[in-house]
């Protein structure tokens, strides 16, 4: 099962414009991470933010948390047709022994010249 | 480049088959993660193991198996094949029992005809 929801599934933009994606998860976490695909290639972590933490930044990423509402957004800005990819949200639920990464659904970017 | 090595990177087999996929984690990680990626089901994670020991199981099918090693690789094997699992099959590493960042491996793709 998941327990993150990506929204939008998909999204196309033209380089230089943002791009922001939202993740909605059901369950309390101890931290949300944000990881990116290329088509068929292994995931990449791009940032991790504590259910302590608001907001984080990395670079052209913002990361955005809000445990009351269950959710977080990622904002790439100044996008790049390097950009392109999927990008997914994973949240850990603590199962007292050990923890196990839960994936979303993730969000297909492309962005064009 | 992760550091985490998975092979084969591809293999076709027919229904009813047994497979094994290989993962050496990053020098130094000592837990090993396990996740099966389709189309239909997303990113769906297996198993953990954390220095030889299983610390978290996932939606993995009884016909599914894995181990880690006292070197620290780890097998997933794969028997009684169905076409339904055909599916893209990562490692990822990290370093304690609970996850921070994860290091993937490229994947293995499994085809079942």
């Amino acid at each position: 099962s998941q327990q993150g929801e990506e929204d939008p599934q998909a999204l196309s933009i033209q380089e230089g414009e943002n791009a922001t994606m939202n993740c909605s998860y059901k369950t309390s976490i101890n931290n949300l991470q944000w990881y990116r695909q290329n088509s068929g290639r292994g995931l990449v972590h791009l940032i991790l933010i504590r259910s302590n933490e608001r907001e984080k930044h990395s670079g052209r990423l913002r990361v955005t948390l809000d445990t009351s509402k269950k959710s977080s957004s990622l904002l790439i800005t100044a996008s790049r047709a390097a950009d392109t990819a999927s990008y997914f949200c994973a949240t850990d639920a603590n199962t007292g022994t050990a923890s196990k990464l839960t994936f979303g659904t993730g969000t297909r970017l492309q962005v064009t010249l | 480049d992760s550091g985490v090595t998975q092979t084969p990177k591809h293999l076709i087999t027919a229904t009813g088959q047994r497979v094994t996929l290989r993962c050496s984690p990053r020098s130094g990680d000592l837990s090993v993660y396990w996740y099966q990626q389709s189309l239909d089901q997303g990113l769906q994670f297996l198993i953990h193991y954390y220095n030889g020991e299983e610390r978290a199981k996932g939606n993995i099918l009884e016909r599914f198996s894995a181990q880690q090693f006292p070197d620290l690789h780890s097998e997933l094997n794969l028997s009684s094949l169905e076409l339904g699992d055909s599916a893209l099959y990562f490692c990822a590493s990290s370093v304690g029992t609970f996850p921070g960042e994860l290091f993937f491996g490229e994947g293995s793709r499994l085809t079942v005809l």
